[in-house]
């Protein structure tokens, strides 16, 4: 079947760097996006990763390696709006979307 | 950058009753829209795939004549939860994306559905 597995909470201080993992185990693989979701609201994209290695954009990074069927998400100098879930979503063979269940992610001052 | 919008942000309705759901791509045409479901603390849960101009593509377990899906043009989509019941109340979600490939998916705001 297919998988992907992220933790499910993860608690980070202010100011901080925080690392996101994702692993995936698909049919086929086509890309895989990140997104944030604050609660009681929709996600919003962060990023995309199709070749493997690091995507950098501003306080976010994410990093890919096909070959292991993982990704990572880097937030930077974090800030408590970055308090929100992030969801690894992976396109398989047939470009359909497969979602994590998401990481919680707490900021604490 | 893209934007959909959805309608109503919020909606209470009796148990028995139909409720709409509006999904629209306000600066790109969208033939293909996604219909989510999302439970507190829990990830989407892909609904349906709204196909412009043809039958919705319906995921197992989703009942296709409770949620009637209608994508008349390529800017609007349309979710209906026919004679809902409490336990339809949820928070859902239409997406879509301007083109296939590596385009990432443009969420709308969701829609807060309470059943009494």
């Amino acid at each position: 079947g297919q998988n992907i597995d992220q933790p499910t909470e993860m608690t980070a201080t202010e100011g901080a760097i925080v690392q996101i993992n994702c692993t995936y185990q698909t049919s086929g693989f086509n890309g895989l996006f990140w997104y944030q979701q604050h609660a009681g609201e929709a996600p919003t994209f962060l990023s995309y990763n199709v070749l493997d290695g690091l995507e950098e954009k501003g306080r976010f990074s994410s990093f890919l390696s096909r070959s292991k069927g993982y990704s990572y998400l880097l937030l930077k100098e974090l800030q408590m709006k970055d308090s929100a879930s992030y969801l690894c979503a992976v396109k398989d063979s047939n470009y359909q979307l497969i979602w994590g269940a998401g990481t919680k992610l707490i900021i604490k001052p | 950058g893209a934007v959909v919008s959805q309608h109503p942000s919020r909606v209470i309705c009796k148990s028995g009753t139909s409720v709409k759901i509006e999904c629209r791509s306000l600066d790109f045409q969208a033939t293909t829209m996604f219909w989510y479901r999302q439970f507190p603390k829990q990830s989407l849960m892909l609904m349906a795939t709204s196909n412009e101009g043809s039958k919705a593509t319906y995921e197992q377990g989703v009942e296709k004549d409770k949620f009637l899906i209608n994508h008349a043009s390529l800017t609007l989509s349309t979710l209906t939860v026919t004679s809902a019941h409490p336990e339809d109340s949820s928070f859902y979600i239409c997406s879509a994306r301007e083109e296939i490939g590596s385009s990432p998916l443009h969420f709308g705001n969701g829609t807060r559905l309470t059943v009494t």
